[in-house]
């Protein structure tokens, strides 16, 4: 089956720094790539859809300078969290879509991002 | 328009017992409609989904229920056992690469010996 990882699983930053999550499809190319982000005993919130090669399309509300998003190639899109602060703390969840005819999304594990 | 609206917010059963899940949509334009599985620090993993031309759609003890005209539809989890203890979502999307996945708010079922 379809398989995604993240990495990494389970980060803590300091205040003010950046930290960087990968997001891999690992035996097929994602032709979009989306990031959610999660609260505890809360649903997913759609962050930003990605396709390779071109600019991240991000939701109403989403601060594109904060959560930079680059697809770079058809298994890897990254997600920086820039100048990190206590309230980005939360899980960070990417999924992957393997055709532009298919409506499955293979979700990867999630990352745990704590700010301190 | 795009929302998912999901009921109950938790659920309690015994094993062995009916585990059902409510999710209503408003978007007539949505047609695909599946289930997610999440464990706690895991992402969520596919159930089960179905389409709307299909009223219902049964995986081993997973079935859903699916009713166009109330765009409503359910999952009813059989023989309810404690692996099954997770949070489900529901959710809709569209055909297309680029269409995004709406989730429903989630349900924690916990099923107890």
């Amino acid at each position: 089956g379809a398989v995604v990882s993240q990495h990494p699983s389970r980060v803590i930053c300091k205040s003010g720094t950046s930290v960087k999550i990968e997001c891999r499809s690992l035996d097929f190319q994602a032709t979009t790539m989306f990031w959610y982000r999660q609260f505890p005993k809360k649903s997913l919130m759609l962050m930003a859809t990605s396709n390779e090669g071109s600019k991240a399309t991000y939701e109403q509300g989403v601060e594109k300078d904060k959560f930079l998003i680059n697809h770079a190639s058809l298994t890897l899109s990254t997600l920086t969290v820039t100048s990190a602060h206590p309230e980005d703390s939360s899980f960070y969840i990417c999924s992957a879509r393997d055709r532009a005819d298919s409506y499955e999304q293979y979700f990867g594990p999630g990352t745990r991002l704590t700010v301190t | 328009q795009q929302q998912v609206k999901q009921s109950p917010q938790s659920l309690i059963v015994q094993k062995g017992g009916i585990s059902i899940i409510n999710c209503a949509y408003e978007n007539t334009a949505f047609d695909y409609f599946p289930w997610y599985q999440q464990f706690p620090g895991k992402g969520p993993a596919l159930l089960i989904a179905i389409r709307p031309d299909v009223s219902e759609k049964k995986e081993g003890r997973f079935t859903i229920s699916f009713n166009k005209s109330a765009k409503q539809f359910s999952l009813h989890i059989m023989d309810s056992q404690p692996g099954d203890s997770a949070t489900y979502f529901c959710a809709a999307s569209m055909l297309g690469g680029y269409q995004k996945v709406t989730f429903g708010t989630g349900t924690k079922l916990q099923v107890i010996p």
